[in-house]
């Protein structure tokens, strides 16, 4: 059963404590993404990676980390320099096969809080 | 720098009715255009995708059609139902193939 998994569901952080937000797919894609989503504002782009070892920053990368070791996996972690960290995460994977098809395909979320 | 909206932001139909969402992005130079649906505190569905060469794809009760010269898309949503009811999102890819650029969505509630 191909798909995205995110975990955890649901994460809580204390100021100033650096959590990991994993993403993990079996659908054999090369590019992974990170999207943040808030109330009543459109998904945007954290980080983004299209081949293992390699990723590049998206819209709002300043306080976030991600690392890409293997294909499958695609880890945000999101650092006490991230001062509004509360929110909404998104992975999501597509394939780069040359047919263009590239259909995106997302994870369940997890919802970051603040405590 | 490419820009998607959605109008309406928010729309409530009665069961039954046929409806339209509309998407609209600024630079037509896109690689293809896709429609998602979002339930509350769940990620999101892919629902249709429609290739940068094509005018429309069709999945069961869903339409979706793209025309890339004047910068539009629209999903149509033949006799809606109650399970209908979440948020409706398009996304554009540019030519590049990299990114997605995501309108803020249509919030859809359809009344039993």
């Amino acid at each position: 059963d191909g798909g995205i998994t995110q975990s955890p569901k649901y994460l809580f952080r204390k100021e100033g404590q650096n959590v990991t937000l994993s993403c993990e797919q079996n659908l054999n894609h090369d590019a992974m993404y990170w999207y943040r989503q808030d109330p009543g504002q459109g998904l945007r782009l954290i980080y983004y990676s299209q081949i293992v070892n390699d990723f590049q920053k998206g819209d709002i990368a300043e306080g976030y980390s991600v690392s890409r070791e293997k294909k499958e996996s695609f880890p945000l972690t999101v650092t006490s320099a991230q001062k509004n960290p509360t929110a909404f995460y998104l992975c999501a994977s597509t394939d780069t096969d040359g047919q263009g098809l590239a259909e995106a395909f997302f994870g369940q979320g997890t919802r970051l809080t603040v405590v | 720098k490419q820009e998607v909206t959605q109008i309406p932001a928010a729309l409530s139909v009665p069961e039954g009715e046929n409806l339209v969402l509309n998407c609209s992005f600024t630079d037509s130079a896109i690689y293809n255009l896709q429609w998602f649906r979002q339930d509350p505190g769940k990620g999101l569905t892919s629902l249709l995708l429609i290739q940068s060469s094509q005018r429309e794809q069709t999945s069961g009760r869903l339409n979706a059609s793209l025309d890339k010269s004047s910068g539009r898309s629209t999903l149509y949503i033949a006799a809606s139902q109650p399970g209908d009811s979440a948020t409706y999102l398009c996304a554009v890819r540019d030519n590049y193939g990299q990114n997605f650029v995501f309108g803020p969505g249509t919030r859809l509630s359809v009344l039993p």
